[in-house]
């Protein structure tokens, strides 16, 4: 089974200052892992993923997300947040070779002040 | 390409009525779900499908129907409309066979059951 947390339903951060949006995940085997960002009345759009290689990967509007092994997570972070990065943050995992549909977490909502 | 396509944008449906939501996507993807979102629930996955012809229940499949014809439609069909099912439903679609594809989403149905 594959499941993934997100810790916080909310993070609040002021706009200039960096962010961090928290994923966990539990897999059997390697993991796949996602980070989607869903605008108001919107579809979620990818961000990001980490599939092998270099644990920082970059994404999509200077979004980066840290991948760590040992403790099982991939946090998502921006050095200087936008008020108009505010959405809702999904993260989402599958294991490499198993099931193509990925996990998703419970959703984290960014808000950004000015 | 117009990607993920969904119809009817939005729904009110009376207890005990049936209804089909439409899930259209150009991007010759192999495989394509079907995924209701609730506040405080995150994204829960109801049926996916990982070809024409092939489909295969989610975390939560009572009270839909999935059927695949084609590859590029994938239809949700609710029987008998219960309040419960009252949600924003989102269709996903990916190429599926290949380490770490991302999905790719629908703008979504918000569908209110009365």
């Amino acid at each position: 089974a594959q499941s993934v947390a997100q810790p916080e339903d909310q993070v609040n951060v002021a706009e200039g200052n960096p962010l961090t949006v928290k994923c966990t995940y539990s897999v059997s085997g390697n993991p796949y892992l996602f980070w989607y960002v869903q605008y108001p009345n919107r579809g979620l759009q990818f961000l990001l993923k980490y599939i092998t290689g270099d644990n920082l990967v970059k994404g999509s509007y200077g979004f980066e997300a840290e991948f760590n092994k040992s403790q099982t997570s991939f946090h998502l972070k921006k050095p200087s947040a936008l008020v108009s990065d505010s959405a809702l943050y999904f993260c989402a995992v599958r294991a490499a070779g198993g099931s193509y549909i990925p996990t998703f977490g419970r959703g984290t909502s960014l808000i950004v002040h000015p | 390409n117009a990607g993920v396509t969904q119809t009817p944008k939005f729904q009110v449906l009376k207890t005990g009525q049936s209804m089909t939501l439409q899930c259209a996507q150009d991007m010759n993807h192999e495989y394509m779900s079907w995924y209701r979102q609730d506040p405080g629930m995150g994204l829960r996955l109801i049926h996916y499908s990982v070809g024409a012809g092939i489909t295969d229940q989610g975390e939560v499949p009572n009270g839909y129907n999935v059927s695949r014809s084609t590859t590029e439609d994938f239809p949700l069909r609710l029987l008998s409309a219960a309040p419960s099912q009252t949600s924003v439903y989102f269709c996903a679609s990916s190429y599926g066979g290949q380490a770490g594809e991302t999905q790719y989403f629908g703008p979504g149905t918000r569908l209110l059951v009365l």
